[in-house]
């Protein structure tokens, strides 16, 4: 159990397009899921957390109107870069929380973002 | 300031010894919790172990424990009985309060870990 899905695993894109990557948990319902941003060879940098049916809480200098989130439903939550440029160029991952006393987080396999 | 610390960049570890991973964590909240989570060169986190600040045994799943000493606030994994396949990059993190009733994990920088045959 406690999987979770992303799609696309990768994706190129040219320089001023938006790209939506898209996280769901599979086989439970995740009221709180999680989107981190990892460049090559370092850690997981929180960028926003994101409750379903209301607005995601961004970190501190994650830009609200270029990362757009959307949890629609408790097992579905998108990522929306929108107008890409090449230092947007990264590995995303979301990870999705099954609640209770442990809290732990169940992540996607990631997705490898190339702005060209 | 740093609230998860691994100290190690790297490790090297002979194929069926044991090896154990530092993790030191900063916090003032009573109730917290920390993770280790494996993450392979193709990219995904594993969940390995969870501990939390109040339970009384160190966490143990198969050849994964956490040595918890609370009072040293360090959370160090053990792999013991090393396999190849455990080479990867290993992340500490600790759940701690975000405001709100909310949540938020902090990861450590990781530590890669490499078995040798």
């Amino acid at each position: 159990g406690a999987v979770v899905s992303q799609h696309p695993s990768r994706v190129i894109c040219k320089s001023g397009t938006s790209v939506k990557i898209e996280c769901r948990s599979l086989d439970f319902q995740a009221t709180t899921m999680f989107w981190y941003r990892q460049f090559p060879k370092q850690s997981l940098m929180l960028m926003a957390t994101s409750n379903e049916g209301s607005k995601a809480t961004y970190e501190q200098g994650v830009e609200k109107d270029k990362f757009l989130i959307n949890h629609a439903s408790l097992t579905l939550s998108t990522l929306t870069v929108t107008s890409a440029h090449p230092e947007d160029s990264s590995f995303y991952i979301c990870s999705a929380s099954l609640g209770g006393g442990t809290d732990t987080q169940y992540f996607g396999p990631g997705t490898r973002l190339t702005v060209l | 300031a740093q609230k998860i610390t691994q100290t190690q960049p790297g490790m090297f570890v002979q194929e069926k010894e044991a090896v154990t991973l530092d993790c030191t964590y900063d916090t003032s909240d009573p109730s917290y919790g920390l993770f280790w989570y494996k993450q392979p060169s193709s990219g995904e986190m594993i969940f390995l172990i969870y501990q939390g600040s109040y339970d009384q045994q160190n966490a143990t799943e198969g050849r994964y424990s956490l040595n918890f000493q609370k009072a040293r606030k360090s959370a160090n994994l053990v792999i013991s009985a090393s396999q190849l396949g455990d080479s990867a990059m290993y992340f500490c993190a600790m759940r701690e309060a975000g405001g709100s009733g909310t949540y938020k994990y902090i990861f450590g920088t990781g530590t890669r870990l490499k078995v040798l045959a």
